[in-house]
């Protein structure tokens, strides 16, 4: 079974400091790995994915992942926290389409983490 | 493009009462699903679709139907509601192995 572990329930930075919200995974085959923010009373919105290739990915607003496959973890960055970064942050997994069966359409969420940038 | 549609987007049921959760996409993605989202629990699969015809369970699939008869919608059946399942639901739409796209969500409490 596929799974995603965010271990910082919540992330608090100073604005302007860099940020990272850690993400392992654990999936059977080549992992695809994406992470999403959400907003207070809205739905997902997707920031980045890592699918193959460079292992250092960039995203939207500034964002940017790195993929360690050795370490399982796609940890999300940003060099400049702003005060608009906080919302909640979700990493996720789903299989490659070449593992089989119908398993690869299943996206597997972390639990999320709460990022805070204090002005 | 709509993208993802959910509809309703609020609902309000007694216990032991079904309804339906209506999502639809015009993106042509083959697949679709719908998740639950409880405080600190995080996102829950409840079923997902590969396409038109194929659905499978997924983390939380007891007490919801689904079915995928067109390739635009998945709509979401709750056959005897219970209080278990007061939660917000998304529906979400992907190409192959690609981000998915999430609906708006619908906030249903069940008393």
């Amino acid at each position: 079974a596929q799974s995603v572990a965010q271990p910082e329930d919540q992330v608090n930075v100073a604005e302007g400091n860099p940020l990272t919200v850690k993400c392992t995974y654990s999936v059977s085959g080549n992992p695809y790995l994406f992470w999403y923010v959400q907003y207070p009373n809205r739905g997902l919105q997707f920031l980045l994915k890592y699918i193959t290739g460079d292992n250092l990915v960039k995203g939207s607003y500034g964002f940017e992942a790195e993929f360690n496959k050795s370490q399982t973890s796609f940890h999300l960055k940003k060099p400049s926290a702003l005060v608009s970064d906080s919302a909640l942050y979700f990493c996720a997994v789903r299989g490659s389409p070449n593992a089989g069966g119908t398993s690869y359409g299943k996206l597997t969420f972390g639990q999320g983490t709460i990022l805070t940038v204090h002005p | 493009n709509a993208g993802v549609t959910q509809t309703p987007k609020f609902q309000v049921l007694k216990t032991g009462q079904s309804m339906t959760l209506q999502c639809a996409q015009d993106m042509n993605h083959e697949y679709m699903s719908w998740y639950r989202q409880d405080p600190g629990m995080g996102l829950r699969l409840i079923h997902y679709s590969v396409g038109a015809g194929i659905t499978d369970q997924g983390e939380v699939p007891n007490g919801y139907n689904v079915s995928r008869s067109t390739t635009e919608d998945f709509p979401l059946r709750l056959l005897s509601a219970a209080p278990s399942q007061t939660s917000v639901y998304f529906c979400a739409s992907s190409y192959t192995g690609y981000e998915q796209y999430f609906g708006p969500g619908t906030r249903l409490t069940v008393t």
